[in-house]
């Protein structure tokens, strides 16, 4: 059973405009959230992360959302570069049980075009 | 600032061989994490060490097997290599067991 879930293998969209990445998760256990972007032939790339205490995190163009009671999380990407063409994992961790290996998702194919 | 280093970057074996994937974690990092990735999936979790000692164990078999030294460098282990075995085999560091973890190139392994 996927304990994380990207139910969107790919994305299109038109530079300058919004992308929206969705996760969904089943363990209520998890309370760190991670986002990470992978180009081919490389390793993922930290993005930006949330904890559960927040609804909330932004960094520059990337804002995560968190909404725990509906065990969802959202990447927006605002505004859309075509550098930003990559693959985007969802991620998520159980901190508090003292461990911190990371449960993926199976990643969602992000295409910018110009 | 160096970032995780992996080597070897590509590596072929046959069935039934031993192979041996190297790590070091990025300066001050004293967590490291290992994950395979087969095509089309996410990075799934086989290892982490924080301070020398295994913190946790995905569900691989006793094929795979890890250390970490005091340098915080890592080994992964894999014996009785299968066609399954096939995937990049990502190593991440983090400063603790549970901050952000950096993700360095990876290993692709090929068994034939």
């Amino acid at each position: 059973d996927q304990q994380v879930k990207q139910n969107s293998p790919s994305l299109s969209v038109q530079e300058g405009r919004i992308s929206i990445l969705n996760c969904d998760y089943t363990n209520s256990m998890f309370d760190y959230f991670l986002w990470y972007k992978k180009y081919p032939a490389e390793g993922p790339t930290f993005l930006i992360s949330i904890s559960s205490i927040k609804d909330k995190n932004e960094d520059g163009r990337f804002t995560v959302f968190l909404n725990k009671s509906a065990k969802h999380l959202s990447l927006h990407i605002v505004p859309s570069q075509p550098g930003d063409s990559a693959v985007y994992f969802c991620a998520a961790s159980a901190t508090g049980g003292s461990q911190g290996n990371l449960i993926f998702g199976k990643g969602t194919k992000l295409s910018v075009k110009p | 600032d160096a970032g995780v280093t992996q080597s070897p970057t590509h590596l072929i074996k046959t069935r039934g061989q031993h192979v041996t994937l190297r790590c070091s974690p990025i300066s001050g990092h004293k967590s490291v994490s290992w994950y395979q990735q087969v095509l089309g999936q996410g990075p799934q979790f086989i290892f982490q060490y924080y301070e020398k000692e295994e913190r946790g164990r995905g569900n691989f078999p006793d094929r795979f097997s890890a250390r970490q030294f005091p340098n915080y460098s890592s080994e992964l282990n894999v014996n009785a290599l299968l066609l399954g075995d096939s995937a990049l085999y990502l190593c991440a560091s983090s400063q603790d067991y549970y901050n952000e973890q950096f993700f360095g190139p990876g290993t692709r392994l090929t068994v034939l």
